[in-house]
């Protein structure tokens, strides 16, 4: 039973658009949620956190909101542009060393 | 930020044999660290938690025998695919935490392992 779950396997937007990611886990022990971006044969590279005391992080572009009743989060990134085609993974922790990964979403961003 | 190395990027071997793959920590030393699997258009598996001078933790359903895990030293730490089947075919990606902070765990580019 996957305990992190990103519904969406793709998605595509237009340049200068919002993308908006999704994410939901089933374990109320998570605390800790990351984001990960990932393009093809290389390493996943961190983006943007967000701990379980806060409902939202912004960094630049990239915004994560945590909704901890619905235990769904999302990452919002505006304006997404050409170079954010990536494979994104959410990944949830309860102790912040192990972490469960989603299994991905790939977003496609339009010229 | 920390860079994570792992060599080789690829690797191509027959059925029956042995490979080996480092993970190094190249400006930090890692008190921990993680092997990762990744099937084509699925998620990250965490493998095992590798910890320096103790024997690795590996999660239920991942053959100990098979993957053996070596955490020598802080900045190293190596998976060796024992008596490799095509099955194992795969992308492993390892990572590595300082323990100095909850987010600061940084990945290697990933090893693409083709068992023939």
């Amino acid at each position: 039973d996957q305990q992190v779950k990103q519904n969406s396997p793709s998605l595509s937007v237009q340049e200068g658009r919002i993308s908006i990611l999704n994410c939901d886990y089933t374990n109320s022990m998570f605390d800790y949620f990351l984001w990960y971006k990932k393009y093809p044969a290389e390493g996943p590279t961190f983006l943007i956190s967000i701990s379980s005391i806060k409902d939202k992080n912004e960094d630049g572009r990239f915004t994560v909101f945590l909704n901890k009743s619905a235990k769904h989060l999302s990452l919002h990134i505006v304006p997404s542009q050409p170079g954010d085609s990536a494979v994104y993974f959410c990944a949830a922790s309860a102790d912040g060393q192990n972490f469960v990964f989603g299994p991905g979403t790939r977003l496609s961003v339009l010229p | 930020g920390a860079v994570v190395s792992q060599h080789p990027s690829r690797v191509i071997c027959k059925s029956g044999t042995s490979v080996k793959i480092e993970c190094r920590s190249l400006d930090f030393q890692a008190t921990t660290m993680f092997w990762y699997r990744q099937f084509p258009k699925q998620s990250l598996m965490l493998m095992a938690t590798s910890n320096e001078g103790s024997k690795a933790t590996y999660e239920q359903g991942v053959e100990k025998d098979k993957f053996l895990i070596n955490h020598a030293s802080l900045t190293l730490s190596t998976l060796t695919v024992t008596s490799a089947h095509p099955e194992d075919s795969s992308f492993y990606i390892c990572s590595a935490h300082s323990g100095t902070s909850v987010y600061e765990q940084y990945f290697g580019p990933g090893t693409r392992l083709t068992v023939t």
